[in-house]
């Protein structure tokens, strides 16, 4: 099993440019996640969705848009990029609720934006 | 509100045990996390504790709850240059989609 794939690993847009992360994982989990990292901030969630079809708003959600359209990948899109969107952003997913349910993450995508 | 908070730093000598804290503020919490992040990576889950429990030992690896003082700990034996890494503490509640992160513990293990 190759868990919870996130492309691409790095990236460098300049301001304005737009973007699209992809995530895909193959556990056949219900509930994705997307966070964001940056030094002294420990983890921030930017969005999740609970189910294919579906998505809500996390902590910091601004700048950020994202898509589940099929069950085992979710999309993070980037419309109009700032520097302050500079970060190391993690995709998760788990199972549903009810059941020991710890996140399982991918490796990260390291953006910087100038 | 929920809120999970860690210690940012840790220094131990190798061969000496680590132990890592988190303090936790929803007593309706149903499972706590330790998960650990090396350079560069994502994070890992390293062990779990139901809420009904005391501590739960995995080889090196020793978690305590204190559910009266909302108080999780880590204790690393025999703590190895490998264990270098950040240690996040995180819960979740029965019926929440979302766990609740620390900010996470950066153990630096110096010769």
């Amino acid at each position: 099993n190759a868990g919870v794939t996130q492309t691409p690993k790095f990236r460098v847009l300049k301001t304005g440019q737009s973007m699209t992360l992809l995530c895909a994982q193959d556990m056949n989990h219900e509930y994705m996640y997307w966070y964001r990292q940056d030094p002294g901030m420990g983890l921030r969630l930017i969005h999740y969705s609970v189910g294919e079809g579906t998505t809500a708003k996390g902590e910091v959600p601004d700048g950020y848009n994202v898509s589940r359209l099929k069950k085992q990948n979710f999309l993070l899109g980037l419309e109009s990029a700032a520097p302050s969107q500079t970060s190391v952003y993690f995709c998760a997913s788990s199972r549903p609720t009810g059941t020991n349910s710890p996140l399982h993450f991918g490796n990260g995508t390291r953006l910087t934006v100038t | 509100g929920e809120d999970v908070e860690q210690s940012l730093f840790l220094s131990v000598r190798e061969g000496d045990s680590s132990v890592i804290n988190c303090t936790y503020t929803d007593s309706s919490s149903t499972y706590l996390y330790w998960y650990k992040q090396e350079p560069g990576a994502g994070l890992q889950l390293l062990t779990y504790i139901f809420s009904n429990m005391d501590m739960k030992q995995d080889q090196r690896l020793t978690v305590l709850l204190n559910k009266k003082d909302k108080h999780l700990s880590l204790r690393i034996a025999d703590t190895q240059t490998g264990d270098s890494a950040i240690y996040f503490c995180a819960e979740k509640m029965g019926g929440s989609y979302i766990p609740t992160f620390g900010r996470g513990t950066s153990l630096i293990v110096h010769p």
